[in-house]
């Protein structure tokens, strides 16, 4: 079946420099995609989203870029900080057999080293 | 603060007992999803519930069963727990504008 994949499990990044995550999907009807961050005990929070109309959206310290031809979306955070450290997600807007909903791909857990 | 308040945050059960977790929101969403989050397998679709008075069943129903009390309340039953029943379980809402879901803080369930 289709599915939301992340490339990386897990990431290292020292405190000052960007990270970047990424995030592969596949179904090409997706129309809007969200990166949520969860904290350690917590559930996951919304970060940022993009619709596919767009290719670019950037926030406070948070940018997200889709690729709609290679069917990548990508999470990149400047200046990484402690607070930073967490497990992201990348969730797509689907109408599959469960209805209209949000499937998340397995997360990538980001590591901020002093 | 408006948002989805989940209880209990932690359960111990042993095989076979049954329990209810409970999930309310405020934010008068019509739409309402229990996850389960499993180590290296993200969140996974249990049931969920598009609008008051109607539920059904998403990835992985089996073992469970969920009643939407009212547009507020969702809850989500294990009728006979099972060791493959541990987990941490996520409540959310959503009425599919900009922001996605509002997630509970979540329920740590362990079965001995």
């Amino acid at each position: 079946g289709e599915s939301v994949g992340l490339h990386l499990p897990t990431l290292s990044v020292q405190e000052g420099d960007n990270s970047i995550i990424n995030c592969a999907y596949s179904n090409s009807a997706s129309d809007y995609f969200i990166w949520y961050k969860q904290e350690s005990g917590k559930g996951p929070q919304f970060i940022i989203d993009i619709r596919s109309n767009m290719d670019k959206r950037q926030g406070q310290r948070v940018t997200v870029l889709l690729n709609k031809t290679v069917k990548h979306l990508s999470l990149q955070i400047a200046a990484t900080q402690p607070g930073d450290s967490a497990v992201y997600f990348c969730a797509e807007n689907i109408r599959d057999n469960y209805g209209q909903n949000f499937v998340f791909g397995p997360g990538t857990r980001l590591s901020v080293l002093p | 603060n408006a948002g989805v308040t989940q209880t209990p945050k932690f359960q111990v059960l042993k095989t076979g007992q049954s329990m209810t977790l409970q999930c309310a929101q405020d934010m008068n969403h019509n739409s309402m999803y229990w996850y389960r989050q499993d180590p290296g397998m993200g969140l996974r679709l249990i049931y969920y519930s598009a609008s008051e008075g109607t539920t059904d069943k998403g990835e992985v129903p089996n073992g469970y069963n969920v009643s939407r009390l009212n547009k507020r309340e969702f809850s989500l039953r294990l009728e006979s727990a099972a060791p493959s029943q541990t987990s941490v379980y996520f409540c959310a809402s959503t009425e599919f504008k900009r922001g996605g879901y509002t997630f509970g803080s979540g329920t740590r369930l362990t079965v001995v």
